[in-house]
């Protein structure tokens, strides 16, 4: 059991937009930044957000980021079929001094 | 270019202990924190342990503290971790990335391809 919690999977047609959320509390959403990571099928992650709402340089805008609370969110707009992976918020736990990833949420693009 | 290597995984039975270590390239090594990451087969990502970029601050998850040891070799440009009283949940793929920052805290902004561990008898 994640201490940040995903849904398990999210689903939306090629073009439309989605939306993955991140729940956690006080001592790591709500004092720490957040990130989001991409893992393509067999490969290692890769970083889409970071600081809650900035892009790595080469991550198209239809990757977007925001924060509110001890919540979180990443949208994905434009979808294609190679946008088909699991996707992994990421923070920092103050209280534990440890960092923190969520369950991790497979997107299907239908 | 950024890379990361690592190296050391392999098969070994509970109790047993095993030293990842990876070597980089690409960046300025002390400059920048490092971390450990795990996976299960078929499971999420979860972080393990970080190192700041003097390596003189750690960090670990509480399910390793106490077992595993998190170092690094500055004029070497490598990353390390010492794994001992492995458990069958240790069994995992292990990921070296690299912070964004010097101190420990993420974001990750590069990983290796990682290096599989396998607890069992």
């Amino acid at each position: 059991q994640s201490v940040l919690t995903q849904p398990p999977s999210v689903s939306a047609a090629p073009g439309q937009k989605v939306t993955i959320s991140c729940s956690g509390s006080s001592s790591n959403i709500g004092n720490n930044y957040v990130s989001w990571y991409q893992q393509l099928p067999g490969t290692a992650p890769k970083l889409l957000i970071y600081e809650n709402n900035k892009r790595p340089s080469g991550i198209p805008d239809r990757f977007s980021g925001s924060k509110s609370g001890t919540s979180a969110t990443l949208g994905i707009t434009g979808l294609q079929t190679g946008d088909e992976a699991d996707y992994y918020c990421g923070t920092w736990d103050s209280s534990l001094s440890a960092g923190l990833f969520g369950g991790g949420t497979n997107l299907t693009v239908l | 270019e950024v890379q990361l290597l690592e190296s050391g995984g392999g098969l070994v039975q509970p109790g047993g202990s095993l030293r990842l270590s990876c070597a980089v390239s690409g960046f300025t090594f002390r400059s920048y924190a490092m971390s450990w990451v795990r996976q299960a087969p078929g499971k999420g990502l979860e972080w393990v342990s970080a190192i700041s970029g003097s390596g003189g601050s750690t960090y670990y998850a509480d399910s390793v503290k106490g077992r595993f040891t998190i170092s690094r070799d500055n004029s070497k440009n490598t990353l390390y971790l010492q794994m001992n009283s492995l458990r069958d949940e240790d069994t995992a793929v292990y990921y070296c990335a690299k912070d964004l920052t010097r101190v420990g805290a993420g974001p990750i902004d590069y990983w290796g391809q990682g290096t599989l561990v396998t607890v069992s008898s």
